[in-house]
């Protein structure tokens, strides 16, 4: 167990629709960042933030959104949905630039 | 931009036997060095990790990996495979300066182990 918790595990959803997914970093990490897994583009880094502040993008679509609370959680959210969107979606945290540790992930089928 | 390749994308051994995993990166400075190991529906545990300092690093499990800056490459070896070490394996690179930590991957070796 990582200690960085992820919901849902599994998101199950129709083309079009919009979806939020949630992220606890573990105790005293104060960076989060979003990864999205799929067969075709491999681990592919999304968005960090930093104690409530966006600090790097990457290939994150406009359809995307993120945000980090002031408890430090944070939600990635996904609208317009579309089939190809379909993957699994991790959250990890980090203490600055140490290791990242990674969540379980939730799945996610766009219908 | 950094890179990470891992050449192999599928590797069988039998149990018992070493393994060596490939990785190759490419990275302007010298780069901060990670492998991860995902297990069937599960998320990524890190495995072992290069900062800086002596260049064979010891990680969990009975792992080890060597940063040669010559030839841009951090290796994974274990000298005995167990049936449980079956899994995929990501090599990724992190930026050692500024602000963003973003990790690049490799596209990840599968690794089946026969008894």
């Amino acid at each position: 167990d990582s200690g960085v918790t992820q919901t849902p595990k599994h998101l199950i959803t129709a083309t079009g629709q919009r979806v939020t997914l949630r992220c606890s970093p573990r105790s005293g990490d104060l960076s989060v960042y979003w990864y999205q897994q799929s067969l075709d583009q491999g681990l592919q880094f999304l968005i960090q933030y930093y104690n409530g502040e966006e600090r790097a993008k990457g290939n994150i679509l406009e359809r995307f959104s993120a945000q980090q609370f002031p408890d430090l959680h944070s939600e990635l959210n996904l609208s317009s949905l579309e089939l190809g969107d379909s993957a699994l979606y991790f959250c990890a945290s980090s203490v600055g630039y140490n290791e990242q540790f990674f969540g379980p992930g939730t799945r996610l089928t766009v219908l | 931009a950094q890179s990470v390749t891992q050449p192999d994308i599928h590797i069988t051994v039998s149990e018992g036997a070493s393994l060596e995993l490939r990785c190759n990166y490419s990275y302007g400075a010298t780069p901060y060095l990670f492998w991860y190991v995902q297990s069937p529906g599960q998320g990524l545990q890190l495995l072992l990790k290069y900062f800086s300092g002596d260049t064979l690093v010891q990680g969990i499990k009975g792992f080890e990996a060597e940063f040669k800056r010559s030839q841009s490459s951090f290796n994974l070896r274990k000298p005995s495979v167990h049936w449980s070490d079956a899994a995929e394996y990501f090599c990724a690179v992190g930026n050692s300066g500024g602000s963003n930590y973003k990790l690049t991957f490799g596209k990840g070796t599968l690794l089946t182990v026969n008894p």
